[in-house]
């Protein structure tokens, strides 16, 4: 257990549909981050919070939307998403929004879209 | 941006040292350098991090050349449950947090 709890843990949803995952932290870390995983590619950072604001966006399409509501939860809400936004969606805490300070993930929901 | 390069895979057995090496030609001055771990559906786990020269931990040791170009993270005595993919990770800032593209490490018995 690394203190990163996400659901759920498996999605599947079709390309009209509206879903959100969830992220809760229990480190009381500053900063919070979604990232995706396809298969065989690297990791991608999408968003960071920090102290719930948002201080990075990688150019990531408008069908993906964060919230972050307090220091402890992050959303990521989606709709009209495509098949190739299947993919494993991690979310990970640290300290600070600072490379230097390890990140702690989650066990990640692997979304499936149809 | 500071890029990462590792070896798409390596194959081990159980007991001996591995050791894996990351280049990172363009790491900038005030970068560190992080390794972590992650089984299959599972989220990355932190392993090392270190600057300069060696680190070393319960886990790994980590060591770094003078040039920092490259950095080798180092299993000793590995077992079956470090098959894993090890990835290593360069930035300075949160816009620069850059992934490589991992190494997949198989043990076998």
């Amino acid at each position: 257990e690394t203190g990163v709890t996400q659901t759920p843990r498996h999605l599947v949803m079709g390309m009209t549909n509206k879903k959100s995952l969830k992220c809760e932290q229990h480190l009381g870390h500053n900063a919070m981050y979604w990232y995706k995983q396809s298969a065989k590619k690297p990791l991608e950072l999408m968003f960071v919070y920090s102290l719930e604001e948002r201080v990075e966006n990688n150019s990531v399409p408008s069908r993906f939307s964060p919230e972050c509501p307090n220091s402890s939860h992050l959303f990521l809400h989606l709709h009209t998403l495509q098949p190739e936004d299947s993919a494993l969606y991690l979310c990970a805490s640290s300290q600070d929004p600072n490379p230097t300070d390890t990140q702690y993930f989650g066990p990640g929901t692997r979304l499936t879209v149809l | 941006l500071a890029k990462t390069t590792q070896p798409i895979s390596m194959d081990s057995y159980e007991g001996q040292e591995v050791n894996i090496t990351c280049s990172h030609n363009n790491i900038a001055t005030n970068d560190y350098i992080t390794w972590y771990q992650q089984f299959p559906s599972q989220g990355p786990r932190f392993i090392i991090q270190g600057y300069k020269t060696k680190v070393t931990n319960e886990v790994a040791s980590l060591f770094i050349p003078a040039d920092r170009k490259s950095s080798t993270l180092s299993l000793p005595r590995v077992s079956l449950s470090d098959t894993a993919v090890y990835y290593c990770l360069v930035g300075e800032n949160t816009d620069k947090l850059i992934f490589g593209t991992g190494t997949r490490l198989q043990v076998f018995p």
